[in-house]
């Protein structure tokens, strides 16, 4: 079966770090991109940022690019998310997706999601 | 950044009743879109991809149809487990972008 579970989400005072991490099982982990999606309160779907499988490429939406860095260990099918200078408006439920597995770009897969509170 | 624009915002329908769910791109997106299913509390589902191609399990009453910039999502003979906000999504080009959902309730 293939799961997704996440962790690392918690309460944090505006401008402090977090990270976010993804395990994941069921699957070959390297051949597919993973991507993390989050959804504010009361709020739409937001996508945040993607990691292709092996060859390095990474991809961020504009309000994350510079604060948020999306790595992966394939050797531990493990993505994970650093979250530096949070904001307020970064408080989300954080999903991650595997991305790929009905063609690039389609979120064929959801772990139950983190919850990140920026918050003083 | 492609803009995806649903409507209604809010589709109040009756049991057995068919739901059509509209979402239009800004610009060309081919037919690099897909629809996803979210109910209170859960994570999203894939419902459609490719425009038209259902996902693995998804019910047959569950149609997807694209014109150009335009895609619909339709809901033949709603039960009552489709109840839930649908949202749209792009990915022929970064960013990947979502629709502002369309939240179908029973009326």
């Amino acid at each position: 079966e293939v799961q997704l579970l996440e962790s690392g989400g918690g309460l944090v005072q505006p401008g402090g770090s977090l990270r976010l991490s993804c395990a994941a099982s069921g699957f070959t982990f390297s051949s597919y991109a993973m991507s993390w999606v989050r959804q504010a309160p009361g709020k739409g779907l937001e996508w945040v940022s993607t990691a292709s499988g092996s060859d390095g490429s990474t991809y961020y939406a504009d309000s994350v690019k510079g604060r948020f860095t999306i790595s992966r260990d394939n050797s531990r099918n493990t993505v994970y998310l650093q979250m530096n200078t949070l904001r307020a408006e970064d408080t989300a439920i954080f999903y991650c997706a595997k991305d790929g597995g009905l063609g690039g770009g389609v979120l064929d897969v959801w772990g139950q999601g983190t919850t990140v509170t920026v918050s003083s | 950044e492609i803009v995806m624009a649903q409507s209604p915002a809010t589709l109040s329908v009756s049991p057995g009743e068919r739901a059509t769910l509209s979402c239009r791109a800004s610009q060309t997106i081919n037919r690099n879109l897909a629809w996803y299913q979210q109910k209170p509390g859960q994570a999203p589902r894939v419902l459609i991809y490719g425009a038209s191609a259902r996902a693995t399990g998804i019910p047959a009453r569950f149609s997807g149809s694209a014109s150009g910039t335009e895609f619909t999502l339709t809901i033949s003979s709603l039960q009552s487990e489709d109840f839930a906000v649908y949202y749209c999504q792009q990915y022929n080009n970064w960013p990947r972008t979502f629709g502002q959902g369309t939240k179908v309730e029973i009326k």
